[in-house]
């Protein structure tokens, strides 16, 4: 059964750019969550979609947006990158063991 | 606000001896908590986990222990393998957030595991 797959890899954008960043789940599994990462901050939640409705959203500001398709595939979206949104971004997907999520690798954003 | 606190930033220890990782919280809301383990260029992966209804949870080499009561949590590795060295994070949830994929992490401890 294939992971939770994340594209791309890496990224870099300058400042006042838009990026997208896409996720897709471990099949069968309908919750899709976001993180974001960075040094001495831990793993800080972004949102959470479920069948693309998005059902919990964490304290980021209105630029951090997301949606998931009818495929369970979600993707995220930062407009007006700012230096601070560097990090590693996370997407998660759950099953029925709702409390363990299951991580890809990641997408490294670098803002110059 | 940190909520979960890993206040050890890194730890060293010897193969084959025991690696003890610590986690506070301050949200009494918390009523689940987990361990995930994480290597260089690769998402976290689940660990362990433990229910406040619990103090202690085993699984193989990997023992975590709750203590309520001073809102502290601890991950024992026994032996530890050089194959553990790895960034540990804690994090913890409260039931109704649970459901919608929100846990909460602390900032990590590094360990390093020496042969």
């Amino acid at each position: 059964k294939a992971g939770v797959t994340q594209t791309p890899r890496y990224l870099i954008k300058t400042r006042g750019q838009q990026v997208t960043l896409s996720c897709s789940p471990i099949s069968g599994h309908r919750s899709v969550s976001w993180y974001q990462q960075t040094p001495g901050q831990g793993l800080q939640f972004l949102f959470e979609y479920f069948s693309e409705t998005q059902r919990n959203k964490g304290n980021f500001p209105g630029r951090f947006s997301g949606r998931q398709f009818s495929n369970s595939r979600s993707e995220m979206n930062v407009s007006t990158l700012e230096l601070g949104d560097s990090a590693l971004y996370l997407c998660a997907s759950r099953g029925t063991e709702y409390e363990k999520l299951f991580f890809g690798s990641g997408t490294q954003l670098s803002v110059l | 606000d940190q909520q979960v606190k890993q206040n050890s930033p890194s730890l060293s220890v010897q193969e084959g001896r025991i690696s003890i990782l610590n986690c506070d919280y301050t949200n009494s809301m918390f009523d689940y908590f987990l361990w995930y383990k994480k290597y260089p260029a690769e998402g976290p992966t689940f660990l362990i986990s433990i229910s406040s209804i619990k103090d202690k949870n085993e699984d193989g080499r990997f023992t975590v222990f709750l203590n309520k009561s001073a809102k502290h949590l601890s991950l024992h590795i026994v032996p530890s393998q050089p194959g553990d060295s790895a960034v540990y994070f804690c994090a913890a949830s409260v039931k109704g957030e649970r459901s919608y994929g929100k846990l909460t992490f602390g900032q990590g401890t590094i360990l390093t595991v020496h042969p």
